[in-house]
């Protein structure tokens, strides 16, 4: 069974910057995974922030970015903020199927 | 306004079947591929299935605890994804969203199985 693993928390101050990582049971997580990330906040949906490893969607801010590090897909954010103070999820494909991270909770202090 | 809104969940013994739907408005619906998420209470967020378009072959693949007992299907006539459960266990119980290949989602249904 394939698992994808990632922080369970972090805390950061404010304007600092934090990389968060999603890695792979498999293996060195590569572009070919179309690495994926999602925050969410209490009480709302999921929002997408990054796709194939690196592309932010429109509304995405510029302080996220998404690379390949060390073998594991990561989600740097750069100047936190305290709105995002939120979970973090992480999806690879693996073939057709998508397999999410356990989710990253960020603590802003 | 681009939007996704589920509907059809509720509570229903295991065993049992539900049928969900989403009704999407806002973009081109035929050549979208389409997915469902699950999201347990208090727990991460899980990856069901999805379909691609009908141009794109309107394939579907489901992730491992689903396949066999989930089928996602699309009325592209009516703008619709729907999600048919079937063989539903407690460990089924999630907050389900429908979403545009993942960068669009909609609010969720609660589908609640238990006896």
């Amino acid at each position: 069974q394939t698992v994808v693993t990632q922080e369970p928390s972090l805390t950061m101050s404010p304007g600092g910057t934090v990389t968060l990582t999603c890695a792979s049971s498999t293996g060195a997580v590569t572009s070919g995974y179309d690495p994926n990330w999602f925050q969410q906040k209490p009480g709302q949906a999921p929002r997408a922030l990054i796709y194939g490893t690196s592309n932010k969607h429109s509304w995405t801010p510029a302080r996220f970015s998404g690379s390949l590090l060390g073998g594991k897909a990561a989600l740097t954010l750069s100047g936190v903020q305290p709105e995002d103070e939120a979970d973090y999820y992480c999806l690879l494909y693996y073939a057709t199927v998508g397999v999410f991270g356990g989710g990253t909770k960020l603590t802003v202090l | 306004e681009v939007q996704l809104v589920e509907s059809g969940g509720g509570l229903v013994k295991p065993g049992g079947s539900l049928r969900l739907s989403c009704a999407a408005s806002g973009f081109t619906f035929t050549i979208a591929w389409m997915a469902w998420v699950r999201q347990a209470p208090g727990k991460g967020l899980e990856y069901i299935g999805r379909i691609k378009s009908k141009s794109d072959g309107g394939t579907t693949h489901y992730a491992a605890p689903v396949k066999g007992r989930f089928t996602i299907s699309r009325d592209d006539s009516k703008n619709t994804l729907h999600l048919q459960m079937n063989s539903l266990k407690t460990e089924d119980t999630a907050l389900y969203y429908c979403t545009k290949d993942l960068s669009l989602w909609g609010q969720g249904t609660l589908v609640t199985v238990s006896s």
